[in-house]
């Protein structure tokens, strides 16, 4: 049972680069989601949907793009990669009704830096 | 908005309790949740709370949420190395939306010998 799986693990980009991140899922999930980790500032939201062919923007969506062709994936699109995008970068999913005793499930994460 | 906050940093001696902090802003949350992440991973959920109850016991795990302070708090007892780890605290569950949660900033803490 794999979860949530994301790839790359890790990514240098030069500036100016695009580059997507990968995420599936294989729980048939309805809800998945992308945040960013920055050091001293928690997760923010980026974008998320609430199923195949509906996605919406979070808290910082700006210089992203995501489609949601399939249940299963969610891809995260950076264009013009800038030195401010660099982070750690999570995908989750969640079931399509707040069930608290499984929460989010999130995958382990791709650093990303851009020089 | 929505905002959750959190120390960022808590030290304590293997065996002893350690109580993370965290305080909210919206007050229509249904669940507040506590996450761990442990070095290179991604979030785990530890346990979470219902917003109509004060405490929650889950073996070395005990979650207090104080509704009219925003206050929510969470005790590890007796402390071990393998606790060491950065706890989100996260609020959310409200009904008619995408169950989005907000989280805190992360208190990472250091379990010393």
């Amino acid at each position: 049972n794999a979860g949530v799986t994301q790839t790359p693990k890790f990514r240098i980009l030069k500036i100016g680069q695009s580059m997507t991140l990968q995420c599936t899922q294989d729980m048939n999930h309805n809800y998945m989601y992308w945040y960013r980790q920055d050091p001293g500032m928690g997760l923010k939201l980026i974008y998320y949907s609430v199923g195949a062919g509906i996605t919406d923007k979070g808290e910082v969506p700006n210089g992203y793009n995501v489609s949601r062709s399939t249940t299963e994936d969610f891809p995260l699109r950076l264009e013009l990669a800038a030195p401010s995008q660099t982070s750690v970068y999570f995908c989750a999913s969640s079931r399509l009704r707040t069930a608290p005793n499984y929460g989010y499930t999130f995958g382990s994460g791709t650093r990303l830096t851009v020089v | 908005g929505e905002d959750v906050e959190q120390s960022l940093f808590l030290s304590v001696r293997e065996g002893d309790s350690s109580v993370i902090n965290c305080t909210y802003t919206d007050s229509s949350s249904t669940y507040l949740y506590w996450y761990k992440q442990e070095p290179g991973a991604g979030l785990q959920l530890l346990t979470y709370i219902f917003s109509n109850m004060d405490m929650k016991q889950d073996q070395r795990l005990t979650v207090l949420l104080n509704k009219k302070d925003k206050h929510l708090s969470l005790r590890i007892a007796d402390t071990q190395t393998g606790d060491s780890a950065i706890y989100f605290c996260a609020e959310g569950g409200k009904t008619g939306t995408a169950s989005k949660l907000t989280f805190g900033t992360g208190t990472r803490l250091q379990v010393t010998l």
